[in-house]
């Protein structure tokens, strides 16, 4: 079975600090790939990364990034200096070659407080 | 980056009318989409797949006769919510697969269904 879960369900910081927002997956298939999207309250899915199961560089970009290991099957992203515009409810999600569908996490909802 | 418009962005009707909700992927070709329901404070449930040509193929529990999908062109799917009721009240989200053999999802802005 696939499965994406998001433990921490709402987070929030203070502005300014950094914040990881952490990702499990579970899936069989060798071949999958995995995603983050941002929900600001406006709703639209805004995408922020994907990364294919065969690679395990970690990312950066700009004040985002990513920590891809798949030992403990885990994707995890963090928000260096984060900023109230940062606040949203972040979801992993997960694909596999088996078939197009996108399992998404339960979501993790960040306030960033000024 | 690929482009999805879905329109309305938000309606509210009386119960027991239907509601069309259009999907179009603007400045691609999209053989597959995807309709999503989502709750308050809750995840996206992927309620079915939509093929161009072909019937769509719905997910566990979701009625079909309820909720018709249509995928007509390359660059448009369309879900009526018929007969809808105020539980049918929720975010429509639809996302389009560009190509064949992708797998990225662009995602379009939302639907806010409210029945009265």
């Amino acid at each position: 079975a696939q499965k994406v879960t998001q433990a921490q369900t709402e987070i929030s910081v203070v502005e300014k600090e950094d914040v990881t927002l952490d990702c499990v997956y579970e899936t069989r298939d060798t071949t999958y790939y995995l995603f983050w999207y941002k929900q600001p309250p406006s709703g639209e899915l805004v995408f922020l990364i994907r990364r294919n199961s065969f690679d395990e560089q970690n990312e950066i970009s700009g004040r985002y990034s990513w920590n891809f290991q798949k030992s403990t099957s885990s994707f995890n992203f963090t928000i260096t200096a984060s900023q109230v515009v940062d606040s949203a409810v972040y979801f992993c999600a997960l694909t596999t070659n088996r078939d197009d569908k996108i399992i998404f996490g339960k979501g993790t909802r960040l306030h960033i407080l000024p | 980056g690929a482009v999805v418009s879905q329109h309305p962005s938000w309606v509210i009707c009386k119960s027991g009318t239907s509601v069309k909700i259009e999907c179009r992927s603007l400045d691609f070709q999209a053989t597959t989409m995807f309709w999503y329901r989502q709750f308050p404070k809750q995840s996206l449930m992927l309620m079915a797949t939509s093929n161009e040509g072909s019937k769509a193929t719905y997910e566990q529990g979701v009625e079909k006769d309820k909720f018709l999908i249509n995928h007509a062109s390359l660059t448009l799917s369309t879900l009526t919510v018929t007969s809808a009721h105020p539980e049918d009240s929720s975010f429509y989200i639809c996302s389009a697969l560009q190509g064949i053999l992708t797998d990225t999802q662009y995602f379009g802005p939302g639907t806010r269904l409210t029945v009265l």
